[in-house]
């Protein structure tokens, strides 16, 4: 049972441009989204995170915009550049009965073009 | 992430081969996770230990075992290895304290440099 559904798999867009990233979840009880950005031959790193009580938190290009009746939350990256390319994951998790672990999405290959 | 070391970084192995994957921290962090990352299926959590003495089954645990050898490392070991297995392998840390001082759940996790596992 997947819990967090990730969209696009692979996304291509011109430099400049605005690469946009979708997740959705099913647990209610998630309370604390994160996304991870993975260069080639690393491991993840976070990028930026959100929790639901607020429906939007930015960090300088990178913005997550979060929908808690849709049970949705995005990756905004405005004037992306190619070293934007990387594969990013949308992660959820839960702080119910002492759980901490993290749930991840597939993952979204964004490839930046000159 | 420097503070994060995994070894070996790759291994080729034959099915049945006993393989241990070792991760080793000096962020002083409590708990440490292995992952498994395959093509289009994202990160997989297979085992957590939040302290030494307490290890817990993620999502993908059957054919794998863990170690928790200090607070520092963290073994994962293929007892019987099959070519289902190829993947690639992350071992992760996180705090157990938040910025208030108390348990969070809202951690940062701090991922090694990963290691391509092979199995013919």
């Amino acid at each position: 049972q997947q819990q967090v559904k990730q969209s696009p798999q692979s996304l291509i867009v011109q430099k400049g441009g605005i690469s946009i990233i979708n997740c959705a979840y099913e647990n209610t009880a998630f309370d604390y989204f994160p996304w991870y950005q993975q260069f080639p031959g690393k491991g993840p790193a976070l990028l930026i995170a959100i929790r639901p009580d607020v429906s939007e938190k930015k960090e300088g290009r990178f913005t997550i915009s979060f929908n808690k009746s849709a049970k949705q939350f995005s990756l905004h990256i405005m004037d992306s550049q190619p070293g934007d390319s990387a594969t990013y994951f949308c992660a959820a998790s839960s702080s119910g009965a002492g759980s901490y672990q993290l749930t991840f999405g597939k993952g979204t290959k964004l490839s930046v073009i000159p | 992430d420097a503070d994060v070391t995994q070894t070996p970084r790759n291994r080729i192995t034959k099915t049945g081969k006993r393989i241990m994957l070792e991760c080793s921290q000096t962020k002083g962090h409590d708990r440490m996770y292995w992952y498994r990352q395959d093509p289009g299926l994202g990160l997989r959590l297979i085992y957590y230990s939040f302290d030494v003495k307490d290890i817990n089954k993620g999502e993908i645990s059957d054919g794998y075992s863990v170690s928790r050898q200090a607070q520092a490392k963290f073994s994962l070991s293929l007892e019987s290895a099959i070519p289902n297995q190829t993947a690639l392998y992350f071992c992760a840390t996180s705090d157990i304290y938040g910025t208030s001082g108390s348990p969070s759940s809202y951690n940062e996790q701090f991922f090694g440099p990963g290691t391509r596992l092979t199995v013919l």
